[in-house]
């Protein structure tokens, strides 16, 4: 199955700053997806990225506040825009290779732990 | 938005017990996959059972899966210190390139 690397692990920002999120795979990959887990919550979808076209946000998340590229098969990135306390959460990357899901699920970035100050 | 709920939130036991979890979800699903997080980290995928299937093992892991009400659980066997960690189900409603639909998971601590 694909191994993702998520960069950064975690960062403290200070609210109205930006962050971007990368999402590296080793091996070319159909779907990519974001999700945002609050503390002590459950994974949340925030969009899912196709490569060649523009993300498809869940209801509640917008492009200006999470834009996200997908530029190849194999990288996305996630961008938290002019953060607020509220944003601190974890960040997950998501990636399937579709066809493989029967045997291998979906493959998880180890996150990016965001604390805004 | 989540797909239903699982029991218990919070689940503690000794070593060596057998741990039970539950999930039940909302819509039509093409598989039902189970995750495990350790300390807000990364997911890892432990299983996955498809809709035509009733129960399927994975060393000490057992998962059923009943349509008809919509739920499954997870059982994990002879548990260990090592176990503890959330666990999370999580539904895929078609084949192919959809994302998951989580539950709310349940956080397990195995006491040694």
């Amino acid at each position: 199955s694909a191994v993702i690397s998520q960069k950064p692990s975690r960062d403290i920002c200070q609210r109205g700053t930006s962050l971007t999120i990368q999402c590296q795979v080793d091996s070319q990959v159909t779907m990519m997806f974001w999700y945002r887990q609050q503390p002590g919550q459950s994974l949340t979808l925030i969009a899912t990225a196709n490569q060649g076209s523009e993300a498809t946000y869940e209801s509640g998340f917008v492009i200006d506040k999470f834009p996200i590229s997908r530029p190849n098969l194999t990288f996305s990135t996630l961008t938290v825009s002019n953060m607020s306390p509220e944003d601190s959460s974890i960040y997950l990357c998501s990636a399937t290779a579709g066809g493989q899901i029967g045997v291998y699920g979906y493959t998880f970035g180890s996150g990016t732990r965001l604390t805004v100050v | 938005s989540q797909q239903g709920e699982e029991d218990p939130q919070a689940l503690s036991i000794q070593e060596g017990e057998n741990a039970t979890m539950n999930c039940s979800y909302k819509t039509s699903i093409n598989n039902l996959q189970w995750y495990r997080q350790n300390s807000g980290r990364g997911l890892v995928h432990l299983i996955l059972i498809r809709s035509n299937e009733r129960e399927k093992h994975s060393g000490r892991l057992r998962v059923t899966l009943d349509t008809s009400k919509k739920s499954s659980s997870l059982l994990i066997t002879a548990s260990r210190a090592a176990d503890t960690a959330s666990y999370f189900c999580a539904t895929v409603s078609n084949s192919g390139n959809t994302p998951l639909v989580f539950g709310k998971g349940t956080r397990l601590s195995v006491i040694a």
